[in-house]
C-alpha cells in the first residue's frame, strides 16, 4: 500500500537557480496539494490540483508554478530561487470524491530545499 | 485571507495528565478542521479531524471539540504517554479552495515520564 511520494527527498541550489519537486499520489487519489513548510511554522498553502485543473492558490509569488499530469502526479516549480524558498516543501494527496473542503489530506515526506 | 490561530505554542505536561490545545479560525465558511501530529523530521500525520455539521469527535485517548458559533475547535488529550511528544498542528479548510487547508503555527507538546 504505497503512500504519498515525493522526489527527491533533499536538494541543495544557489539563488537565482530554479528547481522542480515531484509528488505522486496515493492510487485512486485525483488531487493533490502542495505546502511550504519553513522550520518551526505550520505547513503553508500554495497549490490545490484536482482532475489536471487548479482549484485554489495561495499567497505565493508567480515565481512558484504547479501542474498536474493525465496519471494525477504534480510538480511544483519555483524559479529565481532566494533564500527566504529554503522550507520542507509538502505535497498531500485527497481521493477528491467527497464534498470540497471536507475531505482528508495524506502527506509525503517532503523535499526538502536549501538556497544558498 | 483566512487565519488559524494556535495556544499555546508549546506544553509540558507529565505522563498520565490532560493536554488541551486551542484554535480558532476567522471564515465562517470553513467546514472540515483536521489535527495533525508532526515528529521531528517526519510527514505530518492526520491523528482526528471534524467536519462543521458534528460538535464533538472522540478516538480513545484524542477528542476534538467545535463551536462554530465562536469559531473555535480545541483538541484534548487524555492520559497523555510520552510518545505523545510532538509538534501538533491544528487546520481549517480554505473556502473556494478545493481541498486545501490553512494550519496554525503549531504546539510543541512534551510529555514528561
Amino acid at each position: 500500500d504505497a503512500g504519498v511520494t515525493q522526489s527527491p527527498t533533499h536538494l541543495i541550489k544557489t539563488r537565482g537557480q530554479h528547481v522542480t519537486l515531484r509528488c505522486s499520489p496515493i492510487s485512486g487519489h485525483k488531487s493533490v496539494s502542495w505546502y511550504q513548510q519553513v522550520l518551526g511554522q505550520g505547513p503553508q498553502f500554495i497549490f490545490q490540483y484536482y482532475e489536471k485543473e487548479e482549484r485554489g492558490r495561495g499567497n505565493f509569488p508567480d515565481r512558484f508554478s504547479a501542474r498536474q499530469f493525465p496519471n494525477y502526479s504534480s510538480e511544483l516549480n519555483v524559479n529565481a530561487l532566494l533564500l527566504g524558498d529554503s522550507a520542507l516543501y509538502l505535497c498531500a494527496s485527497t481521493e477528491g470524491v467527497g464534498p470540497w473542503g471536507q475531505e482528508t489530506q495524506y502527506f509525503g515526506p517532503g523535499t526538502r530545499l536549501l538556497v544558498l | 485571507g483566512e487565519n488559524v490561530e494556535q495556544h499555546p505554542s508549546t506544553l509540558s505536561v507529565q505522563e498520565g495528565d490532560s493536554a488541551v490545545i486551542k484554535c480558532t479560525y476567522s471564515d465562517s465558511a470553513s467546514n472540515y478542521f483536521p489535527w495533525y501530529k508532526q515528529e521531528l523530521g517526519k510527514r505530518p500525520q492526520l491523528i482526528i479531524d471534524i467536519r462543521s455539521n458534528v460538535g464533538e469527535k472522540k478516538d480513545q485517548r484524542i477528542a476534538v471539540t467545535l463551536n462554530k458559533t465562536a469559531k473555535h475547535f480545541s483538541l484534548h488529550i487524555t492520559e497523555t504517554q510520552p510518545e505523545d511528544s510532538a509538534v501538533y498542528f491544528c487546520a481549517a479548510s480554505i473556502p473556494n479552495s478545493g481541498y486545501a487547508l490553512n494550519f496554525g503555527k503549531g504546539t510543541s507538546l512534551l510529555v514528561t515520564p
